[in-house]
């Protein structure tokens, strides 16, 4: 248990299909992150939210939107995704942005998604 | 812009031998470096991580790694390898104030009992 929690673990759309990401952290802490995990690649970065004003948008394509409501909850909404969208999508949480806080991330366990 | 290699993609290993992944990253100034690790079907978690002070950093389980700054490497050590440490390991670093976390593609290591 990280106290990072993501919903759904497994999720299978059609590349019309609009669908939502939903993470939820417990720890208290400010930032909230997503990056993609595929296959034979590093983790990419794709958005940063630090007190639910987001500070970093790694040139993600507008198919992907973040939400983040308030420190405690990011979403991730898909639209009309391609098949190479499909991937492991890692939601992260940090104390604080400035990494001299910690320096540490804690992750939730992945929402997998397969677009067809 | 910031990177991080990890030139061994799959290592095998026996039980009890010992293990070391390499790590190299581009930056020119100050950072910070860590290890995350990834168990099967579960989430990535901090291995150990190098801010300042004594190179030779020690984590969880009997892992160090040591920060070499004229050879940009942090590489991970275990002197003797256990089947539960069969994992896939991230190098990632942070490179200057309000860098962001970036990773390596990841070494999966598979220990045969």
């Amino acid at each position: 248990e990280t106290g990072v929690t993501q919903t759904p673990r497994h999720l299978v759309m059609g590349m019309t299909n609009k669908k939502s990401l939903k993470c939820e952290q417990h720890l208290g802490h400010n930032a909230m992150y997503w990056y993609k995990q595929s296959a034979k690649k590093p983790l990419e970065l794709m958005f940063v939210y630090n007190f639910k004003e987001q500070t970093e948008n790694n040139s993600v394509p507008s198919r992907f939107s973040p939400e983040c409501p308030n420190s405690s909850h990011l979403f991730l909404h898909l639209h009309t995704l391609q098949p190479e969208d499909s991937a492991l999508y890692l939601c992260a949480s940090s104390q604080g942005r400035d990494w001299r806080d910690t320096g540490e991330l804690f992750f939730g366990e992945g929402s997998r998604l397969t677009v067809l | 812009a910031q990177s991080v290699s990890q030139h061994n993609h799959h290592v095998i290993l026996s039980e009890a031998a010992s293990l070391e992944l390499g790590c190299n990253y581009s930056y020119g100034g100050t950072v910070n470096l860590f290890w995350y690790v990834q168990y099967p079907g579960q989430h990535l978690q901090l291995l150990l991580k190098y801010f300042s002070g004594d190179p030779l950093v020690k984590g969880i389980k009997g892992f160090e790694a040591e920060f070499i700054k004229s050879k940009f490497s942090f590489n991970l050590r275990k002197p003797s390898v256990q089947w539960s440490d069969t994992a896939e390991y991230f190098c990632a670093v942070i490179g200057g104030s309000q860098g962001n976390l970036i990773f390596g593609k990841g070494t999966k290591l598979s220990v045969k009992p």
